[in-house]
């Protein structure tokens, strides 16, 4: 069936560096993508979104890039501090605001 | 500050004993509402959509009679698991869009069940 995944389970990066977490989906209807942060027994956090008819997006610190031919998003976070350490969902919305979650991508920023 | 509040955060109760938790919007109306459940390390699956006037919608495999969900008013959803088993501990999340398109979702706190 479709669904939204992720490549990597686990991203470890020294504090100060560029963090990119990467979302592959396979709807192709959905034209809706959210990224949240979800810490540690708390609810998802909104983070950044973009829409379909959009490629790139820039927030504070971070950016989305859509790739709508491969089927491909990404989240950027521009020098990662301690306090970005969590887990990092995407989301996929096609239409109903229900949305289908991928499977996480744990961030952990070395200090 | 949170614009979704869920209350309770954490609740233990002894399996078949009945639990309720809330879903509330602060400062704005909510005409949907969605549950989702989350286990350890997983990611949210979505359980029902909320309806305020109307029956919710159970997402498929899950037990209608055992989440029965109640969206009493345009601010205020309520999920209740009833005849609670050790299973059935988990995090559980409320979220509720808003905006002129419904595609600014904010998600509650979450709380966590569970079952003795």
């Amino acid at each position: 069936g479709e669904s939204v995944g992720l490549h990597l389970p686990t991203l470890s990066v020294q504090e100060g560096d560029n963090s990119i977490i990467n979302c592959a989906y396979s709807n192709s209807a959905s034209d809706y993508f959210i990224w949240y942060k979800q810490e540690s027994g708390k609810g998802p956090q909104f983070i950044i979104d973009i829409r379909s008819n959009m490629d790139k997006r820039q927030g504070q610190r971070v950016t989305v890039l859509l790739n709508k031919t491969v089927k491909h998003l990404s989240l950027q976070i521009a020098a990662t501090q301690p306090g970005d350490s969590a887990v990092y969902f995407c989301a996929e919305n096609t239409g109903r605001r229900a949305l289908t979650f991928g499977s996480g991508t744990r961030l952990q920023v070395q200090p | 500050g949170a614009v979704v509040s869920q209350h309770p955060s954490r609740v233990i109760c002894k399996s078949g004993t009945s639990v309720k938790i809330e879903c509330r919007s602060l400062d704005f109306q909510a005409t949907t509402m969605f549950w989702y459940r989350q286990f350890p390390k997983k990611s949210l699956m979505l359980m029902a959509t909320s309806n305020e006037g109307s029956k919710a919608t159970y997402e498929q495999g899950v037990e209608k009679d055992k989440f029965l969900i109640n969206h009493a008013s345009l601010t205020l959803s309520t999920l209740t698991v009833t005849s609670a088993h050790p299973e059935d501990s988990s995090f559980y999340i409320c979220s509720a869009p808003t905006g002129q398109s419904g595609n600014t979702i904010y998600f509650g706190e979450g709380s966590w069940l569970t079952v003795v």
